[in-house]
């Protein structure tokens, strides 16, 4: 059965960068995109963008140029997301999704001095 | 960004009970509609997809449907296990944009 695997929580300090990944089982890796999802309390679910697994190719919500990149593993079926220049409203539940169908768990990631 | 107007917000209900969750659409989305319901800790599952269509797993108590640019969930004979948030997703145009979503509750 599909599974996507995300990596555990994340706590951060503001300024710095984390890369957390989805790793996919269950399925051809290269046949269908992934997308990341952010979930807060105060803003709900927000659509950061997806990956083209197969190419690489991006496309990416407006409001998270620059502050998300998104990068894949091929040869481990894996999709990577990078969040950069942290700061506390970055706080979250991230999830990637194939396809919006198959959701990984979620990592949690804290942004805190 | 299309714009996803969902409603209630809460929803008090009785086990047994019909009810109905809409989301409203800013622009045309077609049937690029899902529903989504999330449980505490737990990641969204699809319950809905092309805004009739039942997802795997799911019971037949839920279905969809659409008039125009509204989008509704309705689950019959309301169980325990059905008390959740439920989330409308349109995934007609980037970025997809969610319902602010429904929680769904004991009376």
């Amino acid at each position: 059965q599909v599974q996507l695997q995300q990596s555990g929580a994340e706590l951060a300090k503001p300024g710095s960068s984390v890369k957390i990944s989805c790793k996919a089982s269950g399925y051809t890796f290269t046949s269908y995109y992934i997308s990341w999802i952010k979930q807060t309390t105060g803003q709900g679910l927000e659509y950061i963008g997806y990956i083209n697994t197969g190419s690489g190719g991006t496309n990416y919500n407006e409001k998270f140029k620059g502050k998300a990149t998104l990068t894949v593993d091929k040869s481990s079926s894996t999709a990577f997301m990078q969040l950069s220049s942290l700061t506390p409203d970055d706080s979250a539940v991230y999830y990637c999704a194939r396809v919006m169908t198959d959701w990984g768990q979620g990592v949690m990631v804290t942004v805190s001095s | 960004d299309i714009q996803m107007t969902q409603s209630p917000s809460s929803l008090p209900a009785s086990l047994g009970d019909r009810v109905t969750i809409t989301c409203r659409a800013s622009q045309d989305i077609g049937n690029y509609l899902r529903w989504f319901q999330q449980k505490p800790g737990k990641s969204p599952r699809l319950m809905i997809y092309g805004a009739t269509n039942l997802a795997a797993g799911v019971p037949s108590r839920f279905s969809g449907s659409r008039s125009g640019s509204d989008y509704s969930l309705t689950i019959n004979s309301l169980e325990s296990e059905d008390m959740a948030i439920y989330y409308c997703l349109q995934h007609n145009e980037y970025p997809y944009t969610f319902g602010a979503g429904t929680k769904l509750e004991l009376k």
